[in-house]
Formats: C-alpha cells, structure tokens, sequence
C-alpha cells in the first residue's frame, strides 16, 4: 500500500502568490515525521520543513508552512508569495518509528509535485 | 556549509560492466543511506549505514549491488554486472543520528546511464 501519496502531477501558480501542495499519508504509527523536499532540475534534494506527529504547531519555515491535519492524515505543503526561482519537483516524505521503538531513519517519499510559476 | 559530496556526478557505462559511486557525509554524521531514483519517482532507499554497520539494506538488490561503509565515514555504492534497469539518479544522504526528528541531507547525486 503506498503510504504517501501526492495526487497532483503538476501545479501552476502565478509569481507572488500562494500555492498549496497536497500530501496525504497513512501510518500506523504514533510516532512519525513528516518531510517536504524541493528539488529543482540540477537534482539535488533539498529539505523545506519538518512536522513531528506529536507537534502541536504547524511548521513554519520562512515563506513555508506545513498545514498538518493529524486526523485526516495529511501535511500539505503551503508556499507564500512564489517566486520564479520556487519551480522545481517537491516531494512530501514520512519517516516511521520502527516497530522496536528505534526509528531506522527511512524515508518513505511520494511520487512529487511539480510546480511551475509563471511570471 | 557543509555538504555532502558524491562522485562521479555522471556515469554512462555499458551493460554488464562495473559502477561504483562514492558519497562522503557531513562531518560527525553518523548514518548514511543511499537512495535511487528513478526518472519521474521518488526516492527510494537501497542501505542505510549507522557508523559502519548496515541498519536496513532490505532493499538492495543484493545478487548485484553491495555498499560499504568500512571505517564509518564514507562509503562506496557497487553495481556489477549494470543492467539498462539500472539506470537512475543515485541520491546519498546524512542525518546527525538515527533519529525520526533528525533532517537527512542530500548530496548532488550521481545520474547513471547504462547503454
């Protein structure tokens, strides 16, 4: 079963607005982290934000924010005031708490997003 | 800033030749995964190193990869025989410790090739 899902292939956002990417997961854990990454056509990855399943607070980092809604197993991706430079593939990741209780450290990624912002 | 470094960062190779792809970690971190992706796909790990010892390499494909860490610090990925299905951008990454909070780092890559 896959365990995070990304159901939009591509998304458009016109420069200096706001754009919402969808990240949907499923665990069974109650202890798990949740990952956006942004990786632009060179390839590297690049971490954004990181939501822990017991966080109160939605993430924010700069111009991204985590909209994590625990219940409904999601943690969509928000980006503010887009820039030209933001177009590139994200991907939403989810690392689980091994069933021993010692996380293992893997990341489990979706099959990304890619956005493109126009001028 | 530290980063973590990979080479080659390009490799074309024949079928049923050897590849080896190194990744060198950022300072003090002690786990090391390497991941491959595929064109169009996300990630997905192959070995994840705690100091030098495998954690997880459930998903290598053991009859033809093999992935060493021998002194904890950098570590070489093997392919021998590549076959065309191989080829994918191979991703390495650091984390500080093996823990869920822990960010992992990613390196440049290495895209291969295999003709």
């Amino acid at each position: 079963a896959q365990k995070i899902t990304q159901t939009q292939p591509g998304m458009f956002v016109q420069e200096k607005e706001a754009v919402t990417l969808d990240c949907t997961y499923d665990t069974s854990d109650q202890s798990y982290g949740l990952f956006w990454y942004k990786q632009p056509s060179s390839g590297e990855m690049i971490f954004l934000i990181y939501q822990g399943s017991y966080d109160e607070q939605n993430a924010t980092e700069g111009r991204y924010s985590l909209n994590f809604q625990k219940a409904r197993k999601s943690a969509n991706l928000v980006i503010s005031a887009s820039q030209l430079g933001d177009s590139a593939m994200y991907f939403c990741a989810m690392r689980e708490q091994s069933a021993g209780g010692t996380s293992y450290g893997k990341l489990t990624f979706g099959q990304g997003t890619i956005l493109t912002v126009h001028p | 800033e530290a980063e973590v470094a990979q080479s080659p960062r390009y490799k074309i190779t024949e079928k049923s030749q050897a590849v080896a792809f190194w990744c060198d970690p950022i300072s003090g971190h002690a786990t090391l995964y390497w991941y491959r992706q595929i064109l169009g796909q996300g990630p997905e790990l192959l070995v994840q190193f705690q100091d030098e010892s495998v954690v997880d390499d459930s998903q290598l494909p053991k009859d033809r990869f093999s992935a060493e860490r021998l002194k904890g610090v950098d570590s070489t990925l093997k392919i021998q025989p590549a076959e065309l299905g191989d080829s994918a951008m191979y991703l390495c990454a650091s984390s500080l410790r093996l823990v869920s909070y822990n960010e992992q780092f990613f390196g440049p890559g290495t895209r291969l090739t295999v003709l």
